[in-house]
Formats: C-alpha cells, structure tokens, sequence
C-alpha cells in the first residue's frame, strides 16, 4: 500500500528550539491527522485536519493542511524534552476506502538538554 | 474511561503455534483496525472492520484472520502460516462514517522464537 513521505526522517534539536516536519503526497488527501508515538505506546492523536489551508494549534503544536491537498505541516514551538518520540502523518485519500488511513514513515524527534 | 485496551502487553510463542491478540474498545465506535508495526517503520494495516460481522483485508492480511461479532471487540489470530510474526501489534478504532480519526490501544508486543 501507499506510503506517504515524511521528512526530517530524524533530528536532534536543542531544548526550546522551534521544530518543523512535513509530509508530502503525490495524490490528494481529504483528511489529515499528525500522532506521536512513544516507545513501546501506541501513537496518540494530536491534531485533525479536514480543510484545505486549514491552520489548527494543540497548545504548542500547530498544523497545517496544504493547500494543494497534497501535503501537511506540523510544528512544535519551544520544544521540551517529552517531545520526544515519533511524530507520524496520516491521511485519508481522496480515492480510496472510506475510514482506511495512510500513514507516514514518521519522523522520530530527539531533543538535547 | 473509555479507551481501547489490548493485552497482553508482551506476548511470547513457540514456532508453529497460533496466537490470538485481544482487542476491546468501550468508545461506541463502529470501525476497528489492526496493524503491525516492525522496528524503526512505520504502521502497515493488516484487517479492519467497518461494521459489526463485516470484514476487510488490509495490505499484509496473509497469515492473519480477525472476527467481529461484537462492535466492541475485534481479536486478532496469527496464524502459523504468518512467515515472520514477530512484531509490535496495534489495534485502533474510530467512528466510522466520514469521521477519520483513529485512536489506538497501547500495542502488544508479539515474540515467536
């Protein structure tokens, strides 16, 4: 099945550093959902997205839904050390099964003291 | 507390034998989902069920079998046919409809030595 593509595939910031990772799709995408995922956890749900240029914010985390519907943006302002993890995008294509979800490949998140 | 619970956390097998990984949701939810997860990837769908006694092959259904009688639940059975079994499992649930958003279980970790 599709894949979509994430990038960083994986960074090392410094603590209260601002972070940006997108994903890329060469389809179009109705929906778009960013989780994060703890060692060992299953992912949790951070912020849904459902309208083209849609902007939506989750305390320090902010997203955006492309306008070309084919992409995503997720942001984390002043990154904190239990940021990290893995951050993975999903969406919903355009085309294909109603409430089948395509995921990312993730980008995993490492914050410096 | 509504919320999807999986167990057992780890999960240990001999070669040849079948396993069945329980997933339970109290969240109302019409769909439910399985996927596999293996070290540093990303999550691939193995079944998922939109309605109660209805299920669909997902991208890596071969060695694996679901049922859902009840909306609740949704076990999944690795079979010994499954090659390489040996992964991290999560299961998940969402409303159905148009409604996308997927929430998931804590996983369970599978061992076949």
């Amino acid at each position: 099945g599709q894949q979509l593509n994430q990038s960083p595939q994986s960074m090392f910031i410094q603590e209260g550093e601002d972070v940006s990772m997108n994903c890329t799709s060469s389809s179009i995408f109705n929906t778009w959902l960013w989780y994060k995922q703890d060692p060992g956890e299953g992912p949790v749900l951070l912020i849904a997205l459902y309208k083209a240029g849609e902007l939506t914010s989750n305390g320090r985390l902010t997203a955006q839904f492309g306008i070309t519907r084919k992409d995503s943006f997720l942001n984390i302002s002043a990154s904190i050390p239990s940021d990290v993890g893995i951050y993975f995008c999903a969406g919903q294509p355009n085309t294909g099964t109603a409430s089948k979800l395509t995921f990312g490949t993730g980008t995993r998140l490492q914050v410096t003291l | 507390d509504g919320g999807i619970t999986q167990s057992p956390k780890y999960l240990f097998r001999k070669e040849g034998q079948n396993v069945t990984l329980s997933c339970e949701q109290n969240l109302n939810h019409d769909a439910m989902y399985w996927y596999r997860q293996d070290p540093g990837q990303g999550l691939r769908l193995i079944y998922y069920s939109q309605i109660v006694n209805d299920f669909q092959k997902g991208d890596i259904a071969e060695g694996y079998s679901v049922s859902r009688e009840k909306k609740e639940s949704f076990p999944l059975t690795v079979t010994s046919a499954q090659k390489n079994p040996t992964a991290f499992y999560l299961c998940a649930s969402s409303m159905g409809g148009h409604l996308y958003e997927q929430y998931f279980g804590p996983g369970t970790r599978l061992t076949v030595t």
